[in-house]
Order: structure tokens, then C-alpha cells, then sequence
């Protein structure tokens, strides 16, 4: 079994400052793992993906995540917050392996961008 | 080029009814899955199917059902539909899988009345 922890149902930060939104996972086998943004009446935008190599993984509007398998976690962060982002956020795990076909997520955590 | 596109985007139907969703998958994308989406639950997976084929199904009544056709379209049946039923329905595609990463569509809000 597979299971996703957001810290944090809700997180402000200010206009310009780091964005850390904290994703911590728990899984039998190597995991896939995901960022999703959603925006109010939209359906989810992938943001970025770890599958293998580079544990440090860019994404699209300045985004990106560090797979650390010892912490079990994928945090995302953002240098610079921009209003735009305010949105709410999912971290996603998928299994490796075969037989593995859906993603299992978290609670999802709400950004607002203070001006 | 498009998206994954679901229709219809809203939908009010009323208690023991049935209702079909549909879903068309970006071109040559041939895994496609649902996801139900609510305020208490989150988001929950409903089933997955690649090639015609169910290939993991959630922890779902079998009011809940699906099927793929040839051209990789996908719709979601709910039987009997109870007021708990109401959620955005969310459908997405991939290439083959999670490992691809799964392109979302906008959702179709059903409400149950």
C-alpha cells in the first residue's frame, strides 16, 4: 500500500518569498512521485515528475522538488512567490512496479500569495 | 494540440437516477483513468484502463463503472445514484502510465439532488 502526507492544509507566504510546500510518502517499491496544481473550477495541471535519475527535479513556472528516498519526501519550493500561484497544490505517488495504474494522493495543500 | 476533454461539464441529476460521463484522451495516449473528487474525501481513484482493458479498479461500490472503447474514449456509469455520489469526476490520460505522467481534463461537477 501507498500513502501521501502534506504538512499543511494551508500555507500563506508573501509576494516574493520562498515558496515550501512539504510532501512526505510511504511506499513498498521504488515510487513515481508528482506534483498537481489546481486551480478553483479546473482540473489538475502536472507540474513535475521524479520516475528515475536526477533526484532533483525541475518543473514548469519556476518550480521544483527533491526526491530524498532516505526522508521518504518530495517537498516542493519555488524561489520567488508570484500571485499567480495561488492555488491548491497535490503531491501524488505511484509504485514502480508492474501492476502499479493509479496515482494515490494527498490532502492537498492551499497556497495564497500575500501582495 | 488538445487536451483531455470531458463531457459534460456539469451535471445535476436526482437521487436513484443513472448517469454516464465521457471522456476523450489526448491523441495516442491509450491508459486512461477516473478520479472522484470531494471536500471530505479528497481525491480517490476510480479505475484505470488501458487498451480496452480494466487494469486496476479503487475501492468503489459496483454502482461504479467503465469502459474504454477502441479509439481509447472512456465513460464512467454510476447507477442508482445516492446523494454522496455528488463530486467532481475527474478523467486523465497517459501513454501507458503513471511512469508518463497523467494529463488531467477539467472535470465534470455532478450534483445529486
Amino acid at each position: 500500500a501507498q500513502s501521501v502526507t502534506q504538512l499543511g492544509s494551508h500555507v500563506s507566504v508573501s509576494e516574493g518569498a520562498l515558496v515550501l510546500l512539504r510532501c512526505n510518502y510511504s511506499s513498498s517499491v521504488p515510487p513515481y512521485l508528482f506534483w498537481y496544481v489546481q486551480y478553483p473550477n479546473q482540473g489538475l495541471q502536472l507540474l513535475l515528475k521524479y520516475t528515475t535519475g536526477a533526484t532533483l527535479v525541475k518543473g514548469i513556472n519556476g518550480f521544483e522538488a527533491e526526491f530524498k528516498k532516505s526522508e521518504t519526501s518530495f517537498h516542493l519550493t519555488k524561489p520567488s512567490a508570484h500571485m499567480s500561484d495561488a492555488a491548491e497544490y497535490f503531491c501524488a505517488v505511484s509504485n514502480s512496479g508492474a501492476g502499479s495504474y493509479q496515482l494515490t494522493f494527498g490532502k492537498g495543500t492551499k497556497l495564497s500569495v500575500i501582495p | 494540440k488538445a487536451g483531455v476533454t470531458q463531457t459534460p461539464r456539469y451535471l445535476i441529476k436526482t437521487r436513484g437516477q443513472q448517469v454516464t460521463l465521457s471522456c476523450s484522451p489526448i491523441s495516442g495516449h491509450r491508459s486512461v483513468s477516473w478520479y472522484q473528487q470531494t471536500p471530505g474525501q479528497g481525491l480517490q481513484f476510480l479505475f484505470e484502463y488501458f487498451s480496452e482493458t480494466q487494469r486496476n479498479k479503487g475501492n468503489f461500490p459496483g454502482r461504479f463503472s467503465g469502459r474504454q472503447f477502441s479509439n481509447s474514449r472512456s465513460e464512467m456509469n454510476v447507477s442508482t445514484l445516492e446523494l454522496g455520489d455528488s463530486a467532481l469526476y475527474l478523467c486523465a490520460s497517459s501513454l501507458e502510465g503513471p511512469g508518463y505522467g497523467y494529463t488531467f481534463g477539467s472535470g465534470t461537477r455532478l450534483t445529486v439532488v
